[in-house]
């Protein structure tokens, strides 16, 4: 199974920060990388795609990068519906497998 | 505007099967290549489950596979989950999802709970 890994598992920052959070797979997954915002009691929603590519309907304040084993996400002017619980996938291979997630709270 | 609901007992006995459908509305089931479920434990992380495609064809965890099966209904525009012989360990909440860039669109999730 390729294991995936997150840094940091939390983090708190303020409205209009830039924060990254990275994500790594235990072996190359090209670009078969999706990022995931969850919030208790909602839906999750699905920001990003092949590692960089923004689902429909996200804000461009979210952007993706990475390749192979190594990447992350970044929101650029962090807004107040932000704080969330991010997680990565990979899809590369089966099974399909999970990041442990980032918090990310109100500093 | 896709949407997808999941269904079924919120409580289920140990060694029980658990028993989850997911209706999908606005959209044809047919229309997307693969859908999904995907689980996360009270205070845990995500866990994939398993996967259907539109052939009917099916992709499981193989920590779960022995007790799971998934099917999807075409005439009722809905797929399901069944868990068999189940255990504490499988109280979470759990969720349906529609696969075609990645997991793109999720049901709110359904809180099971495995206790007698």
């Amino acid at each position: 199974d390729i294991q995936m890994t997150q840094s940091p598992s939390s983090l708190s920052a303020s409205v209009g920060d830039r924060i990254i959070i990275t994500c790594r797979a235990s072996q190359a997954i090209g670009t078969w990388l999706a990022w995931y915002q969850l919030k208790p009691g909602k839906a999750p929603k699905a920001l990003i795609f092949a590692a960089s590519r923004l689902q429909t309907g996200v804000p461009g304040r979210f952007s993706g990068s990475g390749f192979g084993t190594d990447f992350t996400l970044t929101i650029a002017g962090l807004q107040p519906e932000d704080f969330a619980t991010y997680f990565c996938q990979q899809y590369g291979d089966y099974p399909l497998t999970f990041g442990p997630g980032t918090k990310v709270d109100v500093k | 505007q896709v949407q997808l609901q999941e269904s079924g007992p919120g409580l289920v006995k140990p060694s029980e099967t658990l028993s989850l459908t997911c209706n999908v509305s606005a959209y044809s089931i047919t229309s997307a290549p693969y859908w999904g479920w995907i689980r996360q434990p009270p205070g845990k992380g995500l866990e994939w489950i398993g996967n259907i495609y539109e052939d009917g064809n099916t992709h499981y965890n193989p920590s779960l596979k022995s007790r799971v099966t998934i099917s999807v209904d075409t005439s009722k525009n809905h797929f399901s989950l069944k868990l068999a012989s189940v255990t504490a360990a499988d109280t979470a909440v759990y969720f349906c999802a529609k696969y075609e860039d990645a997991f793109d669109i999720w049901g709110l999730g359904t809180m099971v709970t495995v206790s007698s």
